[in-house]
C-alpha cells in the first residue's frame, strides 16, 4: 500500500525558509511511471498546486511560486522535499504531498509563518 | 493559468437527496478533470479522474460527466458519509489549478 508521510517545522520566521520532506512507502520514487507533487491549502481556504518533480529531477512550479520555490528528489531515501523561501504570512498553510495529483496523498503538515 | 469556477459554493441538502455540482474552464481542457472529495481536517481523496472514470472503491453513486470547459459531479442519493467539500482540478496544462470548493451541509 503507498503510503505518503509530511515531515517538517511546523513555525518558520517571516523571510526565513518553509522546508519539508516527504517520505514515500510503498512505491520507490525513482519510478518512471509517476511523478510527485506538492499542493499546499490555507486554512479555511481552496487548494493551490506548488509543483512537481519526476525520479529524473525534472520539475515544474506554478508561475506564482517559481522564483521562491524548489522541490528536489532523493532516491537513496525514497524522499522528495520542498523548499521555499522568503515566506510570509501567506504562505500559512497546511502543506501537502502527494503521487502526482490523484494521490495518494500525504495527511499533510500545517506550517504557520510567524515571527 | 485556466480558472475554475466550481458552483454552488455552499448546498444545504439532505440524506437521500441527488446532489449536482458543477465546474467550468475558462478553456477547454477535454477530459482532463478530477474531482476530489474533503472531510474537515483531511486530506483531500480522489474520487473521479478524466471527467467520468470512477477511482476504484468509490461508491457507485458518485459521477462524472462532461468534457471540454464544462462538467458535473453527481451523488445519486446523499448518505451521511457524503457531507464534505468537493473539488474540482484540471490536470490539462500547468499550472494544475483548482476550483474553490463546494461545501455540502
Amino acid at each position: 500500500q503507498v503510503q505518503l508521510q509530511e515531515s517538517g517545522p511546523g513555525l518558520v520566521k517571516p523571510s526565513e525558509t518553509l522546508s519539508l520532506t516527504c517520505t514515500v512507502f510503498g512505491v520507490s520514487v525513482s519510478s518512471s511511471s509517476y511523478y510527485w507533487s506538492w499542493i499546499r491549502q490555507p486554512p479555511g481556504k481552496g487548494l493551490e498546486w506548488i509543483g512537481y518533480i519526476y525520479y529524473s529531477g525534472t520539475t515544474t512550479y506554478n508561475p506564482s511560486l517559481k522564483s521562491r520555490v524548489t522541490i528536489s528528489i532523493d532516491t537513496s531515501k525514497n524522499q522528495f522535499s520542498l523548499n521555499l523561501n522568503s515566506v510570509t504570512a501567506a504562505d500559512t498553510a497546511v502543506y501537502y504531498c502527494a503521487r502526482e495529483t490523484t494521490g495518494p496523498w500525504g495527511q499533510g503538515t500545517l506550517v504557520t509563518v510567524s515571527s | 493559468d485556466i480558472q475554475m469556477t466550481q458552483s454552488p459554493s455552499s448546498l444545504s441538502t439532505s440524506i437521500g437527496e441527488r446532489v449536482v455540482i458543477t465546474c467550468r474552464a475558462s478553456e477547454s481542457i477535454r477530459i482532463y478533470l478530477n474531482w476530489f472529495q474533503q472531510k474537515r481536517g483531511k486530506a483531500p481523496k480522489f474520487l473521479i479522474h478524466s471527467a467520468s472514470s470512477l477511482q476504484s472503491g468509490v461508491p457507485s453513486r458518485f459521477s462524472g460527466s462532461g468534457s471540454g470547459t464544462d462538467f458535473t459531479l453527481t451523488i445519486s442519493s446523499l448518505q451521511p458519509e457524503d457531507f464534505a467539500t468537493y473539488y474540482c482540478q484540471q490536470s490539462y496544462m500547468t499550472p494544475y489549478t483548482f476550483g474553490q470548493g463546494t461545501n455540502l451541509e
